[in-house]
């Protein structure tokens, strides 16, 4: 079983529809819980980090992260087709500096 | 401009032939990552290296080697051992390990480089 499950997609929705983008882990140790965007051929990029248990809004975007359930989200409203990319989520334990992945969800937001 | 620079961002190579990607970083960071990204599997962690002079083996290092002679640089080396080279290969950075500091867990990726055996 991987540590990290990510729904795979792909994911297609009409603009300005929310998008929710889910992952699911296994090891209780993870603290750092951070959502990367990736666009076509290019290296990801952070876009939003949780530390424990919370809620994080920026913008249009809102991370969640429930630990007792081990489940973490990312939320987009108002979704555009500049939002079409991979979504990557990430994990990490307080010490050491590993990053453990999910397998990506790839969104396409249509105009 | 601070960032990471990645080498070619197009590599061929024939079977049997050993090929060194390179990663450079300006951003004084003292850990540096490869990754390996395939379709459907995310990013898989080659090697890392925490400071100078020290790396270590990550989840899929069988046919990778490293380096890290000085603290800008971390090239991957991809041998003939590696029985299936072809992918998208990420170098990343990061501040440092272990501070409990949030801002030290972001990894800032390279632009990639893309392997493809002939």
């Amino acid at each position: 079983q991987k540590e990290v499950e990510q729904d795979p997609g792909p994911l297609s929705v009409p603009e300005g529809a929310i998008v929710s983008l889910n992952c699911t882990y296994s090891n209780s140790a993870f603290q750092y819980f951070m959502w990367y965007r990736q666009y076509s051929r290019k290296g990801p990029e952070l876009l939003m980090y949780t530390y424990s248990s919370g809620n994080k809004e920026d913008g249009r975007f809102t991370a969640q992260v429930d630990k007792s359930s081990k489940y973490i989200s990312l939320f987009i409203r108002d979704s555009q087709p500049s939002d079409s990319a991979t979504y990557l989520c990430a994990m990490k334990e307080t010490s050491g500096s590993r990053l453990t992945f999910g397998e990506g969800t790839q969104l396409t937001v249509n105009p | 401009d601070g960032g990471i620079t990645q080498s070619p961002k197009y590599l061929f190579r024939k079977e049997g032939q050993n090929v060194t990607l390179s990663c450079e970083q300006n951003l004084n960071h003292d850990a540096m990552y490869w990754y390996r990204q395939d379709p459907g599997q995310g990013l898989r962690l080659i090697y890392y290296s925490q400071i100078v002079n020290d790396f270590q083996k990550g989840d899929i290092a069988e046919g990778y080697s490293v380096s890290r002679e000085k603290k800008e640089s971390f090239p991957l080396t991809v041998t003939s051992a590696q029985k299936n080279p072809t992918a998208f290969y990420l170098c990343a950075s990061s501040i440092g390990t272990g501070r409990g500091l949030a801002i030290s867990n972001e990894q800032f990726f390279g632009p990639g480089t893309r392997l493809t055996v002939l």
